[in-house]
């Protein structure tokens, strides 16, 4: 079993729908990150979460340590948001990163 | 640009060939890390520096994987003898400190070997 499980490993959406991604960890973790990457391999950082809940514009990541899980929301999807999301998890040591499988996410106009 | 560069961005080698990637990470972060991607998955770990000092290598480094940063500014990854199951993307990222700091990523060197 990998330490950092996501679902689903693909996600069809139509342009306006809210879709919700999801991370199960199994490691204690200093933080949780979510990435994005888009086709060509560059990879931009899109939250940190420790606790708690984060939103940036129609992006809202939320975490639950004592679960240990956290989901990605994407509020109003838009063809833009095409890509694929990663999460990833920085050790109790606080050094590398462990990553998901990533989703890959396809918004339909 | 301040960000995180790799050179090159796309290396074609044939088998047995020995390649050097570069990685110029943001210049004030003393973290920097190299990650390895195949084909459809997340990356994988394979080693980190503090400044100078390498830290930690994954298990996934085999001695043909050599990485230094010698005035811990810019990095080396190289690759002996390489073989055909080291096609991959590598990923350089940086970051200023552990725990609570953001890793910056580059654009990555893709590597094909044929």
């Amino acid at each position: 079993k990998n330490e950092v499980e996501q679902s689903p490993q693909n996600l069809t959406a139509q342009e306006g729908e809210f879709i919700t991604i999801n991370c199960s960890y199994s490691v204690g973790i200093s933080a949780l990150h979510w990435l994005q990457q888009h086709p060509g391999g560059g990879i931009v950082s899109l939250f940190m979460l420790s606790s708690g809940k984060k939103k940036h514009g129609r992006l809202i990541a939320t975490i639950n340590i004592q679960e240990k899980h956290s989901s990605l929301h994407i509020t109003a999807s838009h063809p833009r948001d095409s890509a694929v999301y990663i999460c990833a998890v920085e050790g109790a040591a606080g050094n590398k990163l462990t990553f998901g499988g990533g989703t890959r996410v396809l918004v339909k106009p | 640009d301040t960000g995180v560069s790799q050179d090159p961005r796309h290396k074609i080698t044939k088998r047995g060939q020995n390649v050097t990637f570069r990685c110029d990470p943001i210049s004030e972060h003393n973290r920097l890390y190299w990650y390895r991607q195949t084909l459809g998955q997340g990356p994988e770990f394979l080693t980190y520096f503090q400044n100078e000092a390498q830290l930690e290598k994954s298990r996934l480094l085999s001695d043909r994987f050599s990485a230094e940063r010698p005035k811990g500014s810019f990095s080396t990854l190289e690759i002996q003898r390489t073989e055909q199951g080291d096609s991959a993307m590598y990923l350089c990222a940086s970051s200023w400190t552990s725990g609570q700091g953001d890793q910056y990523f580059g654009p990555g060197t893709r590597l094909l070997v044929l």
